[in-house]
């Protein structure tokens, strides 16, 4: 149980171009996702939290307009990078929290790899 | 602000023991964890302690909070080729998690 999948798994985009990324939670209901990215040999880091119904919160210095994230159901988040450019490439995982749970475990996405040519 | 510091990089042989070491700054967390991260791969939980607790076995983990100096251990005894990986700890802040900068290790025969 506990499963996350991510689609697409990688994708290569020309520069200015707009591209989806969906977050799915296969067998359990999330109120609360969170997008990360993630540089090559780099940690993590949060871009947003995304909550079921309302808007995203994101996290200081990432643009609203250029990642929009939108959580349409107990079971999707889709964030969509607009006007992709190089610098935007990068490794993007998301992860969800079961609605049941005592909100300890973030379930995470197996990642989408973002090449921006 | 919130910093969470590992060591980069550890290589053991097999069969050894590994310790990766943390170093975290929000004495108020709850929970801290440990993921595993495969190469290109998302991330999967190992452990996780509360933040009352100094030891958590499961077991070839053995966890260690030192609430005190905000240190978090890893340890993984009988170390084994397939462990080959990065690992980060995460501390939780309000209803986020915060990453430490990974380690990696490498196991060798």
């Amino acid at each position: 149980g506990a499963v996350v999948s991510q689609h697409p798994s990688w994708v290569i985009c020309k520069s200015g171009t707009s591209v989806k990324i969906e977050c799915r939670s296969l067998d359990f209901q999330a109120t609360t996702m969170f997008w990360y990215r993630q540089f090559p040999k780099q940690s993590l880091m949060l871009m947003a939290t995304s909550n079921e119904g309302s808007k995203a919160t994101y996290e200081q210095g990432v643009e609203k307009d250029k990642f929009l994230i939108n959580h349409a159901s107990l079971t999707l988040s889709t964030l969509t990078v607009t006007s992709a450019h190089p610098e935007d490439s990068s490794f993007y995982i998301c992860s969800a929290r079961d609605i049941r749970g005592q909100g300890i475990e973030q379930f995470f996405g197996p990642g989408t790899r973002l090449t921006v040519l | 602000g919130e910093d969470v510091e590992q060591s980069l990089f550890l290589s053991v042989r097999e069969g050894d023991s590994s310790v990766i070491n943390c170093t975290y700054t929000d004495s108020s967390s709850t929970y801290l964890y440990w993921y595993k991260q495969e190469p290109g791969a998302g991330l999967q939980l190992l452990t996780y302690i509360f933040s009352n607790m100094d030891m958590k076995q499961d077991q070839r983990l053995t966890v260690l909070l030192n609430k005190k100096d905000k240190h978090l251990s890893l340890r993984i005894a009988d170390t084994q080729t397939g462990d080959s990986a990065i690992y980060f700890c995460a501390e939780s802040y309000t209803d986020k998690l915060i990453f430490g900068t990974g380690t990696r290790l490498q196991v060798f025969p």
